[in-house]
């Protein structure tokens, strides 16, 4: 079946560190694959997407790659900031649904 | 703009009552959905709705019910609540066309003892 598959958390880091959170995905067909981020006591809200393979999408200094042949979409940011301390879901498309995995807790300290 | 709108943010059941979990949206999307959030098991879909009068499960639909008599509404109904269904609610709602992206409403949080 489609499933999402992310690394575990919590990722803990230093401000201006790199960050990479994998993520590898099961799909039939061709999905669109997402990044969403949820903040504390807020809902989930987009930060990028990619419809099609070799695509990038990026948003506020985060970038993900659609990478077909390893079945992947790992998230990057080159220098993060104690702001982006949140959960971050990657998500695929299937017909009508989305289906996400389980979430990374990212916790950036100063 | 008020986007995604979730009443009540907080409720507490005992096991066994029934409730209503409201989702209003003002952006004119045809689809709407629920989901449950869970640790360690991300979100999951419990029923969809892809237009007024039309309504589908998801993933985990047992024990809710869910209507869409207006495309602006979709309510969540729990008839008899159970321990197994404490969590946070999402609502979410797209275009019926296009990219797959949701908007999601700030969630409800519900505790059933």
């Amino acid at each position: 079946g489609n499933s999402v598959t992310q690394m575990e958390g919590p990722v803990t880091l230093s401000e201006e560190a790199f960050l990479t959170i994998n993520c590898t995905y099961t799909a039939t067909g061709y999905p669109s694959l997402f990044w969403y981020v949820q903040y504390p006591g807020e809902g989930l809200q987009l930060l990028l997407k990619a419809t099609k393979a070799d695509d990038k999408g990026s948003n506020k200094g985060f970038e993900a790659t659609y990478r077909k042949e390893t079945t992947s979409f790992h998230l990057e940011k080159g220098s993060v900031q104690v702001s982006d301390s949140a959960v971050y879901f990657c998500a695929l498309s299937y017909t009508d649904k989305l289906i996400f995995g389980t979430g990374t807790r990212l916790q950036v300290f100063p | 703009n008020a986007g995604v709108t979730q009443t009540p943010k907080f409720q507490v059941l005992k096991t066994g009552q029934s409730m209503t979990l409201q989702c209003a949206q003002d952006m004119n999307h045809e689809y709407m959905s629920w989901y449950r959030q869970d640790p360690g098991m991300g979100l999951r879909l419990i029923h969809y709705s892809v237009g007024a009068g039309i309504t589908d499960q998801g993933e985990v639909p047992n024990g809710y019910n869910v209507s869409r008599s207006t495309t602006e509404d979709f309510p969540l109904r729990l008839l008899s609540a159970a321990p197994s269904q404490t969590s946070v609610y999402f609502c979410a709602s797209r275009d019926l066309y296009g990219a797959n992206v949701l908007t999601f409403g700030a969630g409800s949080r519900l505790t059933v003892l």
